[in-house]
């Protein structure tokens, strides 16, 4: 089983600047098969990059994925009011699947 | 666009079995692109993959859950089940189906159903 770390566990910053998230794994994820979800408190996650780097659809471009292997990363290059939520990563290269624990991005 | 929606009793006693569905529109439960997918997560926990279902009706869980969860389709009613026996309080989540295309990203979920376990 791939267990994926994701730190900072919280990263406090303001409107405008640039979220830098770490999504880290046990071992080589697969083809690179890996995919970023946002969560809003109350809501069902929402699919923003699959593939490491890929934006699913109507994903802004200030949301980019980088990364390959066992180290990747979601950038937010400037940070808007409705990006302040929790950001997990998934794998799904290899069963079982599995996701991160999160990082929760809050307003500074 | 897929759209989902999870249906089943809000409180399950422990020891008994929970039972949700996943009602399906915008799309075939039969297509060749998809898989069905059910997620969970504890409350204010991170998301824990409990298995994914072709329409052929292949099936894949995660090793910790395999021996007390069945998950199935009624491509009749367009619908994903999934069932989960003797729980516990540690089961106690919030409930997601969500669409998988060709078994990779999550790209479609419902919105989710809160399940507690308590007597």
């Amino acid at each position: 089983e791939i267990f994926l770390t994701q730190s900072p566990g919280t990263l406090s910053l303001s409107p405008g600047e640039r979220a830098t998230l770490s999504c880290r794994a046990s071992q080589t994820v697969v083809s690179d098969y890996l995919a970023w979800y946002q969560q809003k408190p109350g809501q069902a996650p929402r699919l923003l990059i699959y593939g490491a780097s890929r934006r699913a659809t109507a994903i802004p471009d200030r949301f980019s994925g980088s990364g390959s292997g066992t180290d990747f990363t979601l950038t937010i290059s400037r940070l808007e009011p409705e990006d302040f939520a929790v950001y997990h990563c998934h794998q799904y290269g290899s069963l079982p699947f599995t996701f991160g624990p999160g990082t929760k991005v809050d307003i500074k | 666009q897929l759209q989902l929606q999870e249906s089943g009793p809000g409180l399950v006693k422990p020891s008994e079995t929970l039972s949700l569905t996943c009602s399906v529109s915008g799309g075939s439960i039969s297509s060749n692109d998809y898989y069905w997918g059910w997620i969970r997560q504890p409350p204010g926990k991170g998301l824990e993959w409990i298995g994914s279902i072709y329409y052929s009706g292949s099936t894949y869980y995660t090793p910790s859950l395999k021996s007390r969860v069945t998950i199935s389709v009624d491509m009749s009613k367009n619908q994903v089940s999934l069932r989960m026996n003797s729980v516990t309080a540690a089961d106690t989540a919030v409930y997601y189906c969500a669409s998988q295309r060709l078994l990779h990203q999550y790209d479609f979920w419902g919105q989710g159903t809160l399940v507690t376990v308590s007597s």
